[in-house]
């Protein structure tokens, strides 16, 4: 256990579905960030936010959606998936302070989502 | 694009060896590199940091860092089957315009035999 939950554990939805994912942290850390990990690829990471900020957005297409309402709790709003999108999505949080302790990141245990 | 290139392996060792895991890194500008393990199916686990040139222990593992070849190791010794797993080795993107991210390699499997 990592202080940093995830739910649901598991999702499936169809194309046309609206979902969300929810993260919360509790370590007292000021970053957030959202990862996809899909087989034979490294962890891509999605979005970052610091101090409920966000500080990243890697490219990722608009139908996925994040909101970071305060520093513990972080959600990823999905609408009109695609299968290619079917992977497990992973919360992580870091300290967010120190030069190096800042990306000492926790994971939650993801969500395995599939896009039918 | 920065990389961090790790050997997918299998890599297979007896139980009771030690396992040595490698890592590379293409940017000179990292300061602080990490190795997590991820056991089929769950998330990755943070097990070993080092911000430093040399060795750094903690128990049973030991993380290696050389900046000057940009080279991050982890060694496990006396293995057990309970280390089998991927080893996913990550390093800091150094300027502020990358945020504040992790690149990690796609990691490295580790099956330990009895």
């Amino acid at each position: 256990e990592t202080g940093v939950t995830q739910t649901p554990r598991h999702l499936v939805m169809g194309m046309t579905n609206k979902k969300s994912l929810k993260c919360e942290q509790h370590l007292g850390h000021n970053a957030m960030y959202w990862y996809k990990q899909s087989a034979k690829k490294p962890l891509e990471l999605m979005f970052v936010y610091n101090f409920k900020e966000q500080t990243e957005n890697n490219s990722v297409p608009s139908r996925f959606s994040p909101e970071c309402p305060n520093s513990s709790h972080l959600f990823l709003h999905l609408h009109t998936l695609q299968p290619e999108d079917s992977a497990l999505y992973l919360c992580a949080s870091s300290p967010g302070t120190g030069r190096r302790t800042f990306y000492e990141q926790y994971f939650g245990p993801g969500t395995r989502l599939t896009v039918t | 694009q920065k990389e961090v290139e790790q050997n997918s392996g299998p890599l297979s060792v007896p139980e009771g060896a030690i396992a040595s895991l490698n890592c590379t890194y293409s940017d000179r500008g990292s300061q602080s590199f990490f190795w997590y393990r991820q056991y089929s199916g769950k998330s990755p686990e943070l097990i070993m940091f080092i911000y430093s040139n040399g060795d750094k222990e903690d128990g049973r593992f030991t993380a290696q860092l050389n900046k000057a070849s940009q080279y991050v190791s982890l060694l496990i010794r006396d293995s057990q089957p309970s280390d089998s797993a991927t080893y996913l080795c990550a390093v800091s993107l150094p300027n502020s315009n990358s945020g504040y991210a992790l690149n990690f390699g796609k990691g490295t499997s580790l099956l330990v035999t009895p």
